[in-house]
């Protein structure tokens, strides 16, 4: 069964630091990777995703993702970190399951930069 | 384009009575779901449909839950009767074609239930 793991429930930055927000993954197959963003009392927003292709995806916000298919892993980076980038952080991994593609998420890193 | 939209963002009800919640998807998405957010489980997905027709329900926790789709544009998801133990928020999200071919997915603001 396909899975995704965020091992860190917290992860604490100052701001103008780099940061990494962890994710692994188990699947079966070639994975679509996502990370998705959630602020205080809003819907998830989509960030980046990784298909195929440049191991290394760009994304909205400066954040960046780096696919390591070797470490199974898909950490999210941004090398200048904002106050305004406190948020929920989701990993997700997608496999087709008939005609659709569904996602599962990880548990998410909440993430706090501060001033 | 609005996004997708939700509603009521807020429902507090006491146990035992109907909840309805509701979803616009993105116009010209042909696939929506519906997902359950809590701090013990996460995000959860509950059901999803493709052109208006239920795929796969098996996330639905029991019987009170039921989604229906009658056409493009509206669907609801439905709790009776409501128990304490629904509270969460509910997230509706719709894909398109490029969505069903990536996974990617458009989310509603959510609506936060609280069941006393």
């Amino acid at each position: 069964a396909q899975s995704v793991a965020q091992p860190e429930d917290q992860v604490n930055v100052a701001e103008g630091n780099p940061l990494t927000v962890k994710c692994t993954y188990s699947v079966s197959g070639n994975p679509y990777l996502f990370w998705y963003v959630q602020y205080p009392n809003r819907g998830l927003q989509f960030l980046l995703k990784y298909i195929t292709g440049d191991n290394l995806v760009k994304g909205s916000y400066g954040f960046e993702a780096e696919f390591n298919k070797s470490q199974t892993s898909f950490h999210l980076k941004k090398p200048s970190a904002l106050v305004s980038d406190s948020a929920l952080y989701f990993c997700a991994v997608s496999l087709l399951r008939g005609s659709a593609r569904q996602l599962t998420f990880g548990s998410g890193t909440q993430l706090t930069v501060l001033p | 384009d609005a996004g997708v939209i939700q509603s009521p963002r807020h429902e507090v009800t006491e146990m035992g009575q109907e909840v309805t919640l509701r979803c616009k998807p993105i116009s010209g998405h042909d696939y929506l779901f519906w997902y359950r957010q809590t701090m013990m489980r996460g995000l959860e997905l509950l059901i999803y449909f493709n052109n208006n027709v239920p795929i796969d329900d098996s996330g639905m926790p029991e019987d009170r839950f039921s989604a229906k789709m009658p056409n493009a544009s509206f669907s609801t998801l439905k709790i009776q009767p409501s128990e304490p133990r629904d509270s969460a928020v509910y997230f509706c999200a719709s894909s398109g074609y490029r969505g069903r071919r990536t996974g990617e997915l458009f989310f509603g603001e959510g609506s936060r239930l609280t069941v006393l």
